[in-house]
């Protein structure tokens, strides 16, 4: 079935620095691949996406592209900063007609001033 | 802007209690589903529904049930509740295309002791 696996956290950067989250999928086709970001207390909110191979999604400053031969979805961001202190989900909508998310476990950023 | 609400935030119950998580969207969104977090898995999904009186089993359905009588309302009852079931619940819905964005709840947290 399909997978999703992202690097463990916390990841824990000081202010301005450059950050890489690194996200792997297992799936059939071609699926739909996400970032969300989940901040303290919140809910799940879209960060960016990117429907297929070789799209860039980016947002906010965050950049995530799809590579089919590497079966990846990297979240990069040039200067962090201490608001983006969250947890960073990657997830994909695989081709199944259930239409459910598939999420990696999920990793904890803090920016420090 | 109402979005995807989830009722109660929080819930304490004792070993056998049953309870309902309500969740509610405005969106006229066919799809919704619930999910429950847990520390280091990310999130699984329980159930999910692509429309008004169609439901279906997700990864960890065991103790769950769901119902759709609207496409506004997809609620999840606890039919017993156990310690096991401690966790974060979030309810999501989307639009009809497999790569849209979700809109998640604000999640409710629920300890059965």
């Amino acid at each position: 079935g399909d997978s999703v696996t992202q690097m463990e956290g916390p990841v824990t950067l000081s202010e301005e620095a450059f950050l890489t989250i690194n996200c792997t999928y297992t799936a059939t086709g071609y699926p739909s691949l996400f970032w969300y970001v989940q901040y303290p207390g919140e809910g799940l909110q879209l960060l960016l996406k990117a429907t297929k191979a070789d799209d860039k999604g980016s947002n906010k400053g965050f950049e995530a592209t799809y590579r089919k031969e590497t079966t990846s979805f990297h979240l990069e961001k040039g200067s962090v900063q201490v608001s983006d202190s969250a947890v960073y989900f990657c997830a994909l909508s695989g081709n199944t007609g259930r239409r459910a998310l598939t999420f990696g476990s999920g990793t904890r950023l803090q920016v420090q001033p | 802007n109402a979005g995807v609400t989830q009722t109660p935030k929080f819930q304490v119950l004792k070993t056998g209690q049953s309870m309902t998580l309500q969740c509610a969207q405005d969106m006229n969104h066919e799809y919704m589903s619930w999910y429950r977090q847990d520390p280091g898995m990310g999130l699984r999904l329980i159930h999910y529904s692509v429309g008004a009186g169609i439901t279906d089993q997700g990864e960890v359905p065991n103790g769950y049930n769901v119902s759709r009588s609207t496409t506004e309302d997809f609620p999840l009852r606890l039919l017993s509740a156990a310690p096991s079931q401690t966790s974060v619940y979030f309810c999501a819905s989307s639009g009809p295309e497999r790569n849209t964005e979700a809109f998640f709840g604000q999640g409710t947290r629920l300890t059965v002791v």
